[in-house]
């Protein structure tokens, strides 16, 4: 099994500040994705990174891979209490079928 | 779409009873995954069916859990007997193909089970 580690565990800020969360591996994967997951409700995938060194945006998120596809970040700008959420990093290979999650970082943002 | 449907939402049992998850995949996905959630931990591969065939299940205890996808759509999964350490949320996830790493897994709301 490849581990994924993620770092922080757990993150509380306020409304408009900015975070970053790390998933780091020692093992190479053919793609990364990043869900998030609400009290209650299943993990819902927000990008896929694919190539070494790719960054997405979507809105105010920012992900990023590791130029050697073992680690992944993602930023939010001026958070906002509707991002609170477990955020999950998930890898894949392509010599697998499964896909390796990481424990999580739990966010919350307050008013 | 409707998305993937799981039942019962929660259960509450006593160990070394048994307990079935029932899971209904979208419509048109051939790939239907369960994942068992441990608080505070990621998702856990626990198999993984390629239509009504296994793909992965090395990581399912198979002493006691068991699972089956009949005619390739519906799923359950069985727990007999629970143990408290299978105290989780049973996630449900479909996806049209079966390749992770290129395409979307769609997950259901889980299955909160509690061993007392």
């Amino acid at each position: 099994t490849q581990l994924l580690e993620q770092s922080p565990q757990f993150l509380s800020i306020q409304e408009g500040e900015n975070l970053t969360v790390y998933c780091n591996s020692s093992s190479v994967f053919s793609s990364l994705q990043w869900y998030r997951q609400e009290p209650g409700e299943g993990p819902v995938l927000l990008v896929t990174v694919v190539t070494g060194g790719e960054v997405k945006k979507l809105k105010r998120l920012t992900f990023q891979f590791g130029d050697a596809r073992k680690d992944s970040s993602l930023h939010i700008t001026a958070a906002q209490p509707g991002d609170t959420g477990l955020y999950l990093c998930a890898g894949a290979s392509d010599s697998g079928y499964a896909l390796n999650f990481g424990k999580g970082t739990s966010l919350l943002v307050t008013p | 779409e409707a998305g993937v449907a799981q039942s019962p939402r929660y259960k509450i049992i006593e160990k070394r009873q048994s307990v079935a998850f029932w899971c209904n995949p979208i419509s048109g996905h051939a790939t239907l995954y369960w994942y068992q959630q441990i608080l505070g931990q990621g998702p856990k591969l626990l198999i993984q069916f390629q239509n009504n065939g296994v793909v992965d299940d090395s990581q399912l205890p198979k002493d006691r859990f068991s699972a089956e996808r009949l005619k390739g759509v519906d799923s359950t999964l069985k727990i007999q007997p629970a143990k408290l350490e299978d105290s989780a949320v049973y996630l449900c996830a479909s996806s049209l193909l079966g390749t992770p790493y290129q395409e979307t897994q769609y997950f259901g709301p889980g299955t909160r089970l509690l061993v007392l």
